[in-house]
């Protein structure tokens, strides 16, 4: 069965204190890693596609990484407007398009 | 350009009531689907489409009923209402890179 843990569950920065989260996860066969950003109130809001180990993808003060294991969602610098629960999800290759299984995701919070 | 739109944004229902939630996507995705989003859960895939008049179950399908006779709408129908579906659906569409777009969200409490 496939499993995303992340961890912390909730962290707490000040303005510009870099800090990074992290996506743990088991599937039999990876097609792709997403990360996305869901404000209060608000639904899912994609930000980054990952599909193979060494990969990188950055927008703004957030970068992507990918392992063989893990995922990690580095924050540099952050501002209060990056205040938000940050999802993973993974999708199977056995399984196509049709399904992502998400994490429990992580609320950060930063403080002017 | 509106994207993915789903109606009501919130609802409360009776146990053993039924209703239909609501979703149209404008941008000619052929993928769409249905998550709830409980606390301390993640998102729960309900059910899904790869395409118009093809539907499948997904992890949590119990309950639920969907549709797809356009590309454009995949209404989401609860049978019989039950406090077990209080949570809120989100409804989303990709156009196949796995890279979804949600809706809003509908907000639903059965009491």
């Amino acid at each position: 069965e496939d499993q995303v843990t992340q961890s912390p569950e909730a962290l707490r920065l000040q303005e510009g204190e870099s800090s990074s989260l992290n996506c743990s996860y088991t599937v039999s066969g990876l097609r792709g890693l997403f990360w996305y950003r869901q404000d209060p109130g608000k639904g899912p809001e994609f930000l980054f596609t990952l599909y193979s180990a060494g990969e990188e993808k950055e927008k703004e003060r957030l970068k992507a990484t990918l392992t063989k294991k893990e995922s990690f969602l580095h924050i540099t610098a952050p501002k209060p407007e990056d205040s938000a629960t940050y999802l993973c999800a993974v999708q199977p290759t056995n399984f196509g398009n049709e399904k992502l299984t998400f994490g429990t995701g992580t609320r950060l919070t930063i403080i002017p | 350009n509106a994207g993915v739109t789903q109606t009501p944004k919130f609802q409360v229902l009776k146990t053993g009531q039924s209703m239909t939630l609501q979703c149209a996507q404008d941008m000619n995705h052929e993928y769409m689907s249905w998550y709830r989003q409980d606390p301390g859960m993640g998102l729960r895939l309900i059910h899904y489409s790869v395409g118009a008049g093809i539907t499948d179950q997904g992890e949590v399908p119990n309950g639920y009923n969907v549709s797809r006779s356009t590309t454009e709408d995949f209404p989401l129908r609860l049978l019989s209402a039950a406090p077990s579906q209080t949570s809120v659906y989100f409804c989303a569409s990709s156009y196949g890179a796995g890279s979804y777009t949600f809706g809003s969200g509908t907000r639903l409490t059965v009491v």
